[in-house]
């Protein structure tokens, strides 16, 4: 069965370095996504990817994140200076459109931690 | 705004006994409704999932949910639980405007007795 996988599983970094964390979503999906989920508390939005542009992004998105597919298979979220409140669990997902089913498949996720 | 709420935040069932988990939700339009179950350290594993038809919805492992529009509610049942159902559940409403993003209730943690 298809599934959508993230690497690496855990990332460490200080402060301020930049982060990129990888997903390969599954491959006849048009639909991509990040979401968050900080230890303990529910899992929250932060951008969906469509058609090679961002469809939506909440207020957590902010300058310091970008997403990019920068080739057909892989999709990245940049955090580009970390700041100790990034550390969670960061899950990428990918659906397909809504008259095929559409429901979000999740990765594993990877563990950021910031010190 | 949309929002889902999950007034359990914890659970405690018995081996072989029935379990429901509540969820409600907030949404002007027909919701696309989910559960997601998370193992400790693991991802979000869809159960089922509620776009449109018949209320009653059967998913994986054994569970099922009813959608009941007048009590904006979908909740999530079994009828006989496992050890290995321990475990957090989610449940979700998926937005149905260009971006199709799920908004996740707080979660709901199963824990069952021997």
């Amino acid at each position: 069965e298809p599934e959508v996988t993230q690497t690496p599983s855990h990332q460490v970094t200080q402060m301020g370095q930049e982060v990129i964390l990888r997903c390969v979503p599954i491959s006849n999906h048009l639909y991509f996504y990040w979401y968050r989920q900080i230890l303990g508390q529910k899992v929250e939005f932060l951008v969906s990817f469509y058609n090679n542009e961002i469809s939506e992004k909440s207020e957590i998105f902010d300058d310091q994140f970008s997403v990019e597919r920068p080739d057909g298979s892989n999709f990245t979220l940049k955090i580009r200076s970390t700041k100790l409140e990034d550390s969670a669990m960061y899950f990428c997902a990918s659906s397909t459109p809504r008259g095929q089913g559409g429901e979000q498949y999740f990765g594993p996720g990877t563990r950021l931690t910031v010190t | 705004a949309q929002s889902v709420t999950q007034p359990d935040i914890h659970i405690t069932v018995s081996e072989g006994a029935s379990l429901e988990l509540r969820c409600n939700y907030s949404y002007g339009a027909t919701p696309y409704l989910f559960w997601y179950v998370q193992s400790p350290g693991q991802g979000l594993q869809l159960l089922l999932k509620y776009f449109s038809g018949d209320t009653l919805v059967q998913g994986i492992k054994g569970f099922e949910a009813e959608f009941k529009r007048s009590q904006s509610s979908f909740n999530l049942r079994k009828p006989s639980v496992h050890w290995s159902d321990a475990a957090e559940y989610f449940c979700a409403v998926g937005q149905m405007d260009s971006s199709y993003k799920l908004i996740f209730g707080s979660g709901t943690r199963l824990l069952v007795r021997p």
